[in-house]
């Protein structure tokens, strides 16, 4: 299963587009990237998943490269309501593992 | 509502005490596991289950114990409670690998060992 390294913290301003990084090298063939995000200390919140192709939602859109070794998810007009800890993640044998994620501080 | 539903939401133990934390969903998932997730920590995964009595270990199975006797329940138990299990343990299930929306997670249960 993938092992996923984000950067810790990042900043963006409020209305322009977060570029969020994930490297996941060790990912298999079969193996979906997912993302997350947790407000607080919520439970965490769905946004985007996809395998090899890139996808988009109303939430975000997801870049995966062609080596599938990592990807972006990026919020095209980010708000203060973005502000939040991302997960990136995958599932292949077993279940979404999670690292410690990017703290996104969007800022007015 | 849909959704993932745990019980409770807070609980003080005292150490060597043992207690069930419950989760039940109402959408008929197959996979559905338990994290917990310490302070400025990531989620860490104890026990997965994919269906109905089939389970198997996480990252940090010790001192926890789970079954999966109807689709619908996953209850996650602590065996004697130590301080080191003091934490934010959060539910999470999904339909299937790949599918839409991936895991839904319940709202947590905030347990303190004293």
């Amino acid at each position: 299963d993938a092992k996923t390294t984000q950067p810790p913290s990042m900043d963006c301003a409020e209305g322009r587009a977060a570029n969020l990084p994930c490297n996941h090298s060790t990912i298999s063939g079969n193996e979906y990237v997912y993302w997350y995000r947790q407000i607080h200390s919520q439970g965490p919140q769905y946004i985007i998943h996809g395998l090899k192709n890139n996808e988009t939602n109303e939430m975000a859109s997801l870049i995966i490269t062609e080596d599938r070794k990592s990807s972006t998810l990026i919020l095209p007009h980010a708000t203060l309501r973005d502000t939040a800890v991302y997960y990136c993640t995958g599932w292949g044998n077993t279940p979404l593992v999670f690292g410690k994620g990017t703290r996104l501080s969007v800022i007015a | 509502n849909a959704g993932v539903t745990q019980t409770p939401k807070f609980q003080v133990l005292k150490t060597g005490q043992s207690m069930t934390l419950q989760c039940a969903q109402d959408m008929n998932h197959e996979y559905m596991s338990w994290y917990r997730q310490d302070p400025g920590m990531g989620l860490r995964l104890i026990h997965y289950s994919v269906g109905a009595g089939i389970t198997d270990q996480g990252e940090v199975p010790n001192g926890y114990n789970v079954s999966r006797s109807t689709t619908e329940d996953f209850p996650l138990r602590l065996l004697s409670a130590a301080p080191s299990q003091t934490s934010v343990y959060f539910c999470a299930s999904s339909r299937a690998r790949g599918q839409s929306y991936g895991y839904t997670f319940g709202s947590g249960t905030r347990l303190t060992v004293v």
